[in-house]
């Protein structure tokens, strides 16, 4: 049974950094490319990022270019969000997701989901 | 990006009642459509993907159809544990976008 669990999220003031980390079982994971979608409270849901399978190809959103880093240690099945910079509109629960297949794109798609874990950036 | 627009935003029905959910694209998606299910403080899950095909475990009277940039998620009978929002969300393109969702609540 496929299995995600996050961890990591808090409160943090504007301008601070946090780190996410998705701990992942169930399945192999070194040969499925893993996402973070967000979800900013009464909202929708909006990806963030995406990782290959191998950890060599990284994909993000334009809301977080530059400021997110996504990256994965497939020795300990755990994804993980380096978020810097953070601001009030990037409060919300951050889901990490598994992908069906080896890379993010077209033919790609999210089948598994975490329970979350909420972000809130607030002073 | 592509733009994803799902109809109606709520709705109120009872148990039995058939449902349909319409979701368009802002251009042609070649089918690249998923279906998901959030119930309130629970993680998203996935009930259809290349638009008309049903994940494994999910029940048969959630089904879906569309081409081009027009898809629709139907709930043959709708049962209590239904009451969920709905999002669709393509994967044609990237980055991946998803509906604004879709409340089913109870009449």
């Amino acid at each position: 049974e496929v299995h995600l669990l996050e961890s990591g999220g808090g409160l943090v003031q504007p301008g601070g950094s946090l780190r996410l980390s998705c701990a992942a079982s169930g399945f192999t994971f070194s040969t499925y490319a893993m996402s973070w979608v967000r979800q900013a409270p009464g909202k929708g849901l909006e990806w963030v990022s995406a990782i290959s399978g191998g950890g060599g190809s990284t994909y993000y959103a334009g809301s977080v270019k530059g400021r997110f880093t996504i990256s994965r240690d497939n020795s300990k099945n755990t994804l993980y969000l380096r978020m810097n910079s953070l601001r009030a509109e990037d409060t919300a629960v951050y889901y990490c997701a598994k992908v069906r297949g080896y890379y993010y794109g077209s033919g790609s798609f999210l089948d598994y989901w975490g329970q979350g874990t909420l972000v809130t950036v607030s002073s | 990006d592509i733009q994803m627009t799902q109809s109606p935003s709520s709705l109120s029905a009872s148990v039995g009642d058939r449902v349909t959910i319409t979701c368009r694209a802002s251009q042609g998606i070649s089918n690249s459509l998923a279906w998901y299910q959030q119930k309130p403080g629970k993680a998203p899950k996935l009930l259809l993907y290349a638009a008309s095909r049903l994940e494994s475990g999910v029940p048969s009277r959630f089904s879906g159809s569309g081409s081009g940039t027009d898809y629709t998620l139907t709930t043959s009978s709708l049962q209590p544990e239904d009451f969920a929002t709905y999002y669709c969300q393509q994967y044609y393109g990237t980055p991946w976008t998803f509906g604004q969702g879709t409340k089913v609540e109870i009449k």
